[in-house]
């Protein structure tokens, strides 16, 4: 596609919910990240997948969260039984080869609210 | 660690006016830096990336920044502000030190506000 491309763009869920957040990486592109902005914390890296590498899951914040990218393509983060701490914008990129220096292109986020 | 501080969470200018963004980092190796806009409800935008060579860096826009390595600075400056540069600009350093990820460490982002 012509950019990153993240849905829904907006979700609600109750508390204790799970919800999937999905992000299609631009046509080609090998590395994808996820990472979460939030009032409290700035921009935090999430976690990082290189083509059919082991992921690095290193910023993730609880085991309530994994990520899966099937086919070196689209990407889903999910959510287990969500809490309130979790309302933020997620926001995925991918870049063509990964790498330091390399440009990531950003999606335009996921506006998760947890009530 | 790396990490990277901006100073002044907001930044309030007059069109026409200059725009200076400050950004210092810390880093332990050489470090690539970056610079991102975000527009209210979009993602994030690359407006400039410094690795090697000149430290002058010329972005889109118009903006432009400067790596300076003895004040560990690389703060972003535009000669005339425009409306449309209303937005949240954030400074970055990739991540040096735990495999070359490309994952990037942000500062706290300034927004910066632009008065007719």
């Amino acid at each position: 596609g012509a950019g990153v491309s993240q849905s829904p763009s907006n979700k609600v869920t109750e508390k204790g919910k799970d919800v999937e957040l999905r992000c299609d990486p631009i046509s080609g592109h090998t590395a994808l990240y996820w990472y979460r902005q939030s009032l409290g914390q700035g921009l935090e890296f999430l976690i990082y997948f290189q083509g059919n590498s082991a992921p690095d899951k290193s910023g993730l914040p609880s085991d309530r969260f994994s990520a899966e990218r099937t086919g070196g393509s689209v990407s889903t983060l999910t959510i287990q039984r969500t809490q309130q701490e979790d309302s933020a914008v997620y926001l995925c990129a991918s870049s063509l080869l990964g790498g330091r220096g390399t440009e990531a292109f950003f999606g335009q986020g996921t506006r998760l609210t947890v009530v | 660690a790396q990490s990277v501080t901006q100073l002044g969470s907001h930044v309030s200018v007059s069109e026409g006016a200059l725009v200076l963004l400050r950004c210092n980092y810390s880093s332990s190796v050489p470090p690539y830096l970056f610079w991102y806009v975000q527009y209210p409800n979009q993602g994030l935008q690359l407006l400039l990336k410094y690795t090697t060579g000149a430290t002058l860096v010329k972005g889109i826009n118009g903006f432009e920044a400067e790596f300076k390595k003895s004040e560990t600075s690389f703060h972003l400056t535009k000669p005339s502000a425009h409306m449309s540069d209303a937005a949240e600009y954030f400074c970055a350093v990739s991540e040096a030190f735990s495999g070359n990820t490309g994952k990037l460490i942000f500062g706290q982002g300034t927004t910066l506000q632009v008065k007719p």
